[in-house]
């Protein structure tokens, strides 16, 4: 069976643009959750999304937005990119009944 | 106050010796779930093994085991029998919640750097 996949793997943008990040679960997941990973540290939680609906929110401001399909796909949303949003961005889906989460091999974000 | 820590920064070990990784946790809930994370240099973060609040004994998977100490909220890794793969960041995590529900953050520490030498 396939992984969690995430596109696209690299991005760079520039300070106030936006981005845009892709994510497909294993299937038949229709849980989806969202980390940042900074250089040095350990993932931070964003978001978590199931069937549909937002179900978790970290600390993050409100440029962080996210939404999930009904194909439980889920796009993560950064508006007015800063330098301190780059990062390591991870997704992850969980089967029902299920505490594991399973990671994509994460969207790399360089913000100059 | 930090849900999750490692105070490892970097562990070596030997090729074929055993090696244990250090893990607390700080939770008020009864509910909750431990887990091990490895991250190779490619970045993508591979589950290794899970134990459950209430289960009574050590979670096992192959080289790994988790050496769970509830009193002391301690959750240790064990990989026996290193191999030179085994060399990435680990990291433990920690998700609050009942059992067998799909939902819940993971809490993640800062990760320990595993070096396996020849």
């Amino acid at each position: 069976d396939a992984g969690v996949t995430q596109s696209p793997t690299h991005l760079i943008k520039t300070r106030g643009q936006h981005v845009t990040l892709r994510c497909s679960p294993i299937s038949g997941h229709k849980s989806v959750s969202w980390y940042q990973q900074v250089l040095g540290q350990g993932p931070q939680f964003i978001f978590q999304y199931y069937e549909k609906e937002e179900r978790g929110r970290g600390n993050f401001p409100d440029r962080f937005s996210a939404r999930q399909f009904p194909n439980y796909s889920s796009e993560l949303n950064v508006n007015a990119l800063l330098l301190g949003d780059s990062a390591l961005y991870l997704c992850a889906s969980s089967p029902p009944y299920k505490e594991t989460q399973y990671f994509g091999p994460g969207t790399r974000l360089l913000v100059l | 106050a930090q849900k999750i820590t490692q105070t490892q920064p970097g562990m070596f070990v030997q090729e074929k010796e055993a090696v244990t990784l250090d893990c607390t946790y700080d939770t008020s809930d009864q509910s909750y779930g431990l887990f091990w994370y490895k991250q190779p240099s490619s970045g993508e973060m591979i589950f290794l093994i899970y134990q459950g609040s209430y289960d009574e004994q050590n979670a096992t998977e192959g080289r790994y085991s988790l050496n769970f100490q509830k009193a002391r909220k301690s959750a240790n890794l064990v990989i026996s029998a290193s191999q030179l793969g085994d060399s990435a960041m680990y990291f433990c995590a920690m998700r609050e919640g009942d059992r067998g529900s799909t939902l819940g953050r993971l809490y993640f520490g800062r990760g320990t750097q595993l070096t396996v030498w020849p």
